[in-house]
């Protein structure tokens, strides 16, 4: 089983609106990671976390509160966003957060803000 | 700084041509990986393959090919025989070392396959 499996697989939500995108692994994998891809544009990291603890926050917005109940799981919180937020958000997971370690991305949570 | 430079942006092929995706980066480190992933419409990015800078050697995997050139800092990507499923954006990437190294993907290029 080599899948990162992401739900929903699209989400409209109102700018005053909580959601929650999720994302599940189960390949033992020990470094989870949350990115946003506008389109025609390549993925940009916003977090990463490495053994259940938040090892990469590229200065996100507060709008957006990552969590990770357990090793294989990854969710990303949602609140109050801005029509800017509107993107694909992909999770990804490696063995462990080295450099030489491949990434295995999900399909995306296609988000768009009203 | 790390940079990677895809100067390509869309590039479109008659099925059965080969085709070569280009990369070129920038790094200070001496340790480095060099990746290739492909994103087909569905979304997903789909790891193809992962080098590391002290191995030159070029690849081969079935239509798939690298060529690795340090004295360039390129990566380049060959596609033999291209066909329609090849269809996709495809992004190279490099990291380097360190507890806080992050993958810094390049812009990407969009390959079309016509039939």
């Amino acid at each position: 089983d080599t899948e990162v499996t992401q739900t929903p697989k699209h989400l409209v939500m109102g700018m005053t609106n909580k959601k929650s995108l999720k994302c599940e692994q189960h390949m033992g994998h020990r470094a989870m990671y949350w990115y946003k891809q506008k389109a025609k544009k390549p993925p940009e990291l916003m977090f990463v976390y490495s053994y259940e603890k938040l090892s990469i926050n590229e200065s996100v917005p507060s709008r957006f509160s990552p969590e990770c109940p357990n090793s294989s799981l990854l969710n990303l919180h949602l609140h109050a966003l801005q029509p800017e937020d509107s993107a694909l958000y992909l999770c990804a997971s490696s063995r462990w957060d080295n450099s030489n370690e491949k990434l295995f991305f999900g399909s995306g949570t296609q988000l768009s803000v009203l | 700084a790390q940079k990677v430079t895809q100067a390509q942006t869309e590039i479109s092929v008659v099925e059965k041509e080969d085709v070569t995706l280009d990369c070129v980066y920038e790094t200070r480190d001496t340790t480095y990986y060099l990746f290739w992933y492909k994103q087909p419409p569905s979304g997903e990015l789909v790891f193809l393959i992962r080098r590391n800078s002290f191995d030159e050697q070029n690849e081969i995997s079935g239509r798939y090919s690298w060529n690795f050139q340090k004295s360039t800092s390129s990566f380049n990507f060959t596609i033999t025989a291209s066909q329609v499923v090849d269809s996709a954006v495809y992004f190279c990437a490099l990291r380097g070392v360190g507890a806080n190294s992050k993958l810094t993907f390049g812009k990407g290029i969009t390959l079309s396959v016509r039939p």
